[in-house]
């Protein structure tokens, strides 16, 4: 059965530093999500990507945070500058269309920044 | 923007019971989903279910868009649905919310 795989499943960083987290959806899907989960809390929604194009972002998703699809298969996120407050799980999600948006989570990975 | 609030926020089962977990949303929703974290972290999918009544062995689910509310029927419950249960919804714009989430802890 198709899935979403995210890597690495984990990665440790500094303050300060860049990461880029990768996904990659499932083929045939055309629509493409980040969200972030604060150990403990809820699920936050990041950003929405389709058409190669941000479709919806949140207060969350700032200067910091930027989005890709670098080639026919990877969706990226990128953190310009980590924070202590970016420690976070982050899950990439993929859905089919928009008249049937049943998303479709990758496993995470979990950021921890020092 | 929309709220969405789940009940309740913690539930500790005997292993056989039943239980309804419950998701108000406080406006129109497009799509509506209820997702199983497990311990290890994973968000399964559970059901897409905008409106109506869906059923998968020993899970069934309902949304009332029109009052604006779902619920989750666990029954003949296990220790395996240990996790915690995510209500998210879509208002709008590819911008999904999530509850946040009944806390579920079923006892051999």
């Amino acid at each position: 059965e198709p899935e979403v795989t995210q890597t690495p499943s984990h990665q440790v960083t500094q303050m300060g530093q860049e990461v880029i987290l990768r996904c990659v959806p499932i083929s045939n899907h055309l629509y493409f999500y980040w969200y972030r989960q604060i150990l403990g809390q809820k699920v936050e929604f990041l950003v929405s990507f389709y058409n190669n194009e941000i479709s919806e972002k949140s207060e969350i998703f700032d200067d910091q945070f930027s989005v890709e699809r670098p080639d026919g298969s990877n969706f990226t996120l990128k953190i310009r500058s980590t924070k202590l407050e970016d420690s976070a799980m982050y899950f990439c999600a993929s859905s089919l269309d928009a008249s049937y948006n049943e998303q479709f989570f990758g496993p995470g990975t979990r950021l921890t920044v020092l | 923007g929309i709220q969405v609030e789940q009940s309740p926020p913690d539930l500790i089962l005997q292993e056989g019971a039943n239980s309804t977990l419950r998701c108000n949303f406080s406006d129109s929703v497009n799509n509506l989903q209820w997702f199983h974290q497990n311990p290890w972290g994973q968000l399964i999918n559970l059901f897409y279910i905008p409106s109506g009544t869906k059923q998968n062995g020993r899970l069934s689910a309902t949304t009332v868009a029109t009052e604006r509310y779902s619920l989750l029927y666990i029954s003949s419950s296990q220790t395996t649905d240990s996790g915690v249960y995510f209500c998210a919804v879509e208002a709008g714009g590819f911008k999904t919310i999530f509850g946040a989430g009944t806390r579920l802890f079923v006892k051999a």
